[in-house]
């Protein structure tokens, strides 16, 4: 089946420019997260959402940065007034649930969006 | 706090020998452990993990890692480096049951010579 799929792939915008990042989880996927990879560094987490709700924003850098998944499917990051230290990959995982039963659900990692910010 | 290092950003190995990526683990509870690949302009693909039961994991590609809790390490191994295996992986934690955030390490790029 489809894995998670992102788009753009490639975003370039000018200093001070919004974005608008999507993402397609694995269908059926509960729980959707958002990850940061700078150039040279491993994924951060930025947010997570169950379903429609957003449990956790704890990692969203700024109030520049915001996420949703109003139908509790595709969601979409948005970024405003971009600026270069936003530059970065950023990932989109989707799982079939949290831990249950003592089994964890692996998280499906799509292609990623790179951001440069000019 | 949780945290992951992966000592050596870069290791090359000549085609056949063994591969050995390190990982060190901090963790205050009980953690899941993850090993990830991810090749050039593609997302991570998980290689094994570790969640609490058999140390010794064996993942896909001929990979396997074991759970040390003494060294609180959590190293990936494979007998014989194949060109494909060029890549960079990453080293995750999670606290386990319930929770959902992964702490990754910075990374290791692996480079198999001819």
């Amino acid at each position: 089946g489809a894995g998670v799929s992102q788009s753009p792939r490639y975003k370039v915008a000018k200093r001070g420019q919004d974005v608008a990042l999507r993402c397609d989880p694995i269908s059926g996927h509960v729980s959707l997260f958002w990850y940061q990879q700078a150039l040279g560094q491993g994924p951060e987490f930025l947010t997570y959402f169950q379903n429609e709700a957003q449990l956790d924003k704890s990692g969203l850098p700024s109030d520049r940065f915001f996420a949703e998944r109003p139908e509790g499917s595709v969601s979409t990051l948005k970024i405003q007034r971009t600026q270069q230290e936003d530059s970065a990959v950023y990932l989109c995982a989707s799982s079939l649930a949290l831990a249950s039963g003592g089994n964890y659900n692996e998280q499906f990692f799509g292609p990623g969006t790179r951001l440069t910010v000019l | 706090a949780q945290s992951v290092t992966q000592l050596g950003s870069h290791v090359s190995v000549s085609e056949g020998a063994l591969v050995l990526l390190r990982c060190n683990y901090s963790s205050s509870v009980p953690p899941y452990l993850f090993w990830y690949v991810q090749y050039p302009n593609q997302g991570l693909q998980l290689l094994l993990k570790y969640t609490s039961a058999a140390t010794l994991v064996k993942g896909i590609n001929g990979f396997e890692a074991e759970f040390k809790k003494s060294e609180t390490s959590f190293h990936l191994t494979k007998p014989s480096a194949h060109m494909s295996d060029a890549a960079e992986y990453f080293c995750a934690v999670t606290e386990g049951s319930g929770t959902y955030k992964y702490i990754f390490g910075t990374g290791t790029r692996l480079k198999v010579l001819a």
